[in-house]
This record gives structure tokens, C-alpha cells and sequence, in this order.
């Protein structure tokens, strides 16, 4: 079964500094990994997403991923950190329901950055 | 957000209450998702819609009845809930949701439920 997991409940980071927030996934097949961000009392906003292709992948409002196969992780980053991104993340994977015939998120528990000024 | 919208955005009832939560997306896409996002809990997903057909039911009590009269909008009628049931309701949409899509998934805002 796919599965992602957030081993960090909280990164604290300061403003300005870089920030990643971690993600390992455990697939079979090719993984098609994504990363959200929820803002408070809002629902899930995508960020980015890997499918196949560049290891480094580019996303919104600065935010980039790595995806390492040897290591099966995929951790956001961000080189200069602001107050405003303060936010849960969440890491998902693409699972496929074959029984359904349909693709479903598989999520990891988030992680909530805080940036302090 | 203005992709998919979801009303209301917050709901209050009594355990013996009908309410229904609705979702719509302007995005033209052909697959719908209700999820489930509870305190200290992953996001469970509950329902799905392929071309207005149910193609999933999670293991979900018989008080949640979702409803897709066409791709661009989706129901989720409530019954008889449980104080357990409050929660945040996502809906989201995605282009399909086939074997060979790699389709993102855009959620709308939510519905912040709370069962008295």
C-alpha cells in the first residue's frame, strides 16, 4: 500500500532562514507525490506536485521540492523563509484504486511550520 | 480558492438535525472528492465521483448520503449525526481520475461542522 509519512509535528524556522519541511513515501511503482499547504479556518492549497522527470521541482510562492528515489523522501524547501508561510503542510501520494477504478490522495499526518520574525 | 466553493462555511446542529453541505467547482473538471479532516487525524476521503458516478464509499456510516447531480457540483446530506462527526469537510475536484492521470486534486475551503 502507498503511504507517506511527516516525521516532524513542528519546524520552528527564523524569517529569512531556509526552511525544509520533510516527507518519505513508500510506493510501489513509480511515485506521483504532492505537497499542500493550509492556511487557518482554509482548505488545502497545492503547492506542488512531482510526477516524473527534474529531481527538483518548482512550486508556488517559492516553494520547491527534492525528490531523492534512494532515499524515497521528498522534502519542501524554501530558501528564505517569511512569517506569512507559517501554515500545515501536508506530503500525499497518488494511489490508484483499481477495484473503483479511481485515484484517491493518500495524505501524511502535516507538519506545521512556524516563522518567527 | 474560488476554484471550488464550498457552502456554508460553518454549520452548527443538533444530533437530530437534516442539513445538507454543498460544493461547487468552476474548474470543468469531471471528478469530485469529499474528505474528512478531523483533530489529531489524517484526512480521510469518504466519497468520490467519476462523470457523476459514485466510484468509492469508504466504509462511511449511512448518515452521510452524498449526492452529484452533474460534474460541477456535489452534495453531502447529513442525518442523525454523532458528536464525532464534527469535523472539517473538504470537497475537492480534479480533471479525472483514471489509472494513467496524474491529475491534481484543488480542495475548496471546507465546511467546519460541529455536532451538538
Amino acid at each position: 500500500a502507498q503511504s507517506v509519512a511527516q516525521p516532524e509535528d513542528q519546524v520552528n524556522v527564523a524569517e529569512g532562514n531556509p526552511l525544509t519541511v520533510k516527507c518519505t513515501y513508500s510506493v510501489s511503482g513509480n511515485p506521483y507525490l504532492f505537497w499542500y499547504v493550509q492556511y487557518p479556518n482554509r482548505g488545502l492549497q497545492f503547492l506542488l506536485k512531482y510526477i516524473t522527470g527534474d529531481n527538483l521541482v518548482k512550486g508556488s510562492y517559492g516553494f520547491e521540492a527534492e525528490f531523492n528515489k534512494s532515499q524515497t523522501s521528498f522534502h519542501l524547501k524554501k530558501p528564505s523563509a517569511l512569517v506569512s508561510d507559517s501554515a500545515l503542510y501536508f506530503c500525499a501520494v497518488r494511489d490508484y484504486v483499481g477495484a473503483g477504478g479511481y485515484n484517491k490522495l493518500i495524505f501524511g499526518a502535516g507538519t506545521r511550520l512556524a516563522v518567527h520574525p | 480558492e474560488t476554484g471550488v466553493t464550498q457552502t456554508p462555511r460553518h454549520l452548527v446542529m443538533g444530533m437530530t438535525n437534516k442539513k445538507s453541505l454543498k460544493c461547487e467547482q468552476h474548474l470543468g473538471h469531471n471528478a469530485m472528492y469529499w474528505y474528512k479532516q478531523s483533530a489529531k487525524k489524517p484526512l480521510e476521503l469518504m466519497f468520490v465521483y467519476n462523470f457523476k458516478e459514485q466510484t468509492e464509499n469508504n466504509s462511511v456510516p449511512s448518515r452521510f448520503s452524498p449526492e452529484c447531480p452533474n460534474s460541477s457540483h456535489l452534495f453531502l446530506h447529513l442525518h442523525t449525526l454523532q458528536p464525532e462527526d464534527s469535523a472539517l469537510y473538504l470537497c475537492a475536484s480534479s480533471q479525472a481520475t483514471y489509472r494513467s492521470s496524474t491529475d491534481t486534486q484543488y480542495f475548496g475551503p471546507g465546511t467546519r461542522l460541529t455536532v451538538l
